[in-house]
C-alpha cells in the first residue's frame, strides 16, 4: 500500500510563473491537508480537502494560491505568479477519516523560487 | 484557538545520555496530541499520539511521552540516545471540533543533536 505521494520532489520556478504541485492520497483516504514549512520553521496548516470540496482553508493566502480535490485525480495546490517568499517546502497529508487518529504525510514538495 | 509551544530550538544530548524534549499546548476542548519526527529532506514520520487514554504514550524507536493535564504537557522522552536520533522533532495537537478533521497546529520544532 503506497504511501502519500506527492510530486515533483523539487520544483524550481522564476518569479512570476505558476507552481503546480501535486498529492496523492493514500488508498482510502479521502480526506487531503496541505502545511507549508519555511526554512527553520514549523509547518503551518493551510488547507483542508474532501473529494470535491474545500473545507476548511482558514491558512491558504488570500491571494495567488488555490487548492481542488477533483473526484478522479490527485490534489493539486497551485501558486499562481510565485515570489521569493514562497520558496518552502509543502507537505500533504491524508486521512481516511475525519476526526480522531492521525494523518500520514508525503515526502513534501520543495519549490525555490529564484 | 489552539497552540504549541516547544521550549528549546535546539538540543544537544550525548551518545546514550537521556532525550527530553519539551511541549506545551493550550486547547479549548480535549486534545490530541502527537509527535512527529523529521529527517533531513523528508517527511514527517508519526512517533507517538494520545488520545484521551492512557497517559504514557509509548511510540516507535523507544520513545515515549506523558500527557499532563494540569501542566499542559506532552514531553518527550527517551532514556538512551541513538545517533540515528539526531532529527527535528515536532509536537502537535489535533482540534476536535466539529469539521476540523485531522487539521494539527505545530510547534515550532526542536532539532536533536546527538554527539558521539
Amino acid at each position: 500500500n503506497a504511501g502519500v505521494m506527492q510530486n515533483p520532489r523539487h520544483l524550481v520556478r522564476r518569479r512570476g510563473q505558476e507552481a503546480r504541485l501535486r498529492c496523492s492520497p493514500m488508498k482510502g483516504h479521502s480526506h487531503v491537508y496541505w502545511y507549508r514549512q519555511l526554512p527553520e520553521e514549523g509547518l503551518k496548516f493551510m488547507v483542508y480537502l474532501q473529494k470535491e470540496n474545500i473545507i476548511d482553508e482558514s491558512g491558504m493566502p488570500k491571494e495567488r494560491f488555490s487548492a481542488e480535490f477533483p473526484k478522479e485525480g490527485p490534489s493539486i495546490l497551485r501558486i499562481q505568479q510565485v515570489v521569493r517568499g514562497d520558496s518552502a517546502a509543502y507537505f500533504c497529508a491524508s486521512s481516511p477519516i475525519q476526526g480522531a487518529g492521525e494523518a500520514f504525510f508525503g515526502q513534501g514538495t520543495r519549490l525555490t523560487v529564484v | 484557538a489552539q497552540s504549541v509551544t516547544q521550549l528549546g530550538s535546539h538540543v544537544s544530548v550525548s551518545e546514550g545520555a537521556l532525550v527530553l524534549l519539551r511541549c506545551n499546548y493550550s486547547s479549548s476542548v480535549p486534545p490530541y496530541l502527537f509527535w512527529y519526527v523529521q529527517y533531513p529532506n523528508q517527511g514527517l514520520q508519526l512517533l507517538l499520539k494520545y488520545t484521551s487514554a492512557a497517559t504514557l504514550v509509548k511510540g516507535i524507536n523507544g520513545f515515549e511521552a506523558e500527557f499532563k493535564k494540569s501542566e499542559t504537557s506532552f514531553h518527550l522522552t527517551k532514556p538512551s540516545a541513538h545517533m540515528s536520533d539526531a532529527a527535528e522533532y515536532f509536537c502537535a495537537v489535533s482540534d476536535l471540533v466539529q469539521n476540523a478533521g485531522n487539521m494539527l497546529t505545530f510547534g515550532g520544532g526542536t532539532r536533536l543533536m546527538v554527539k558521539p
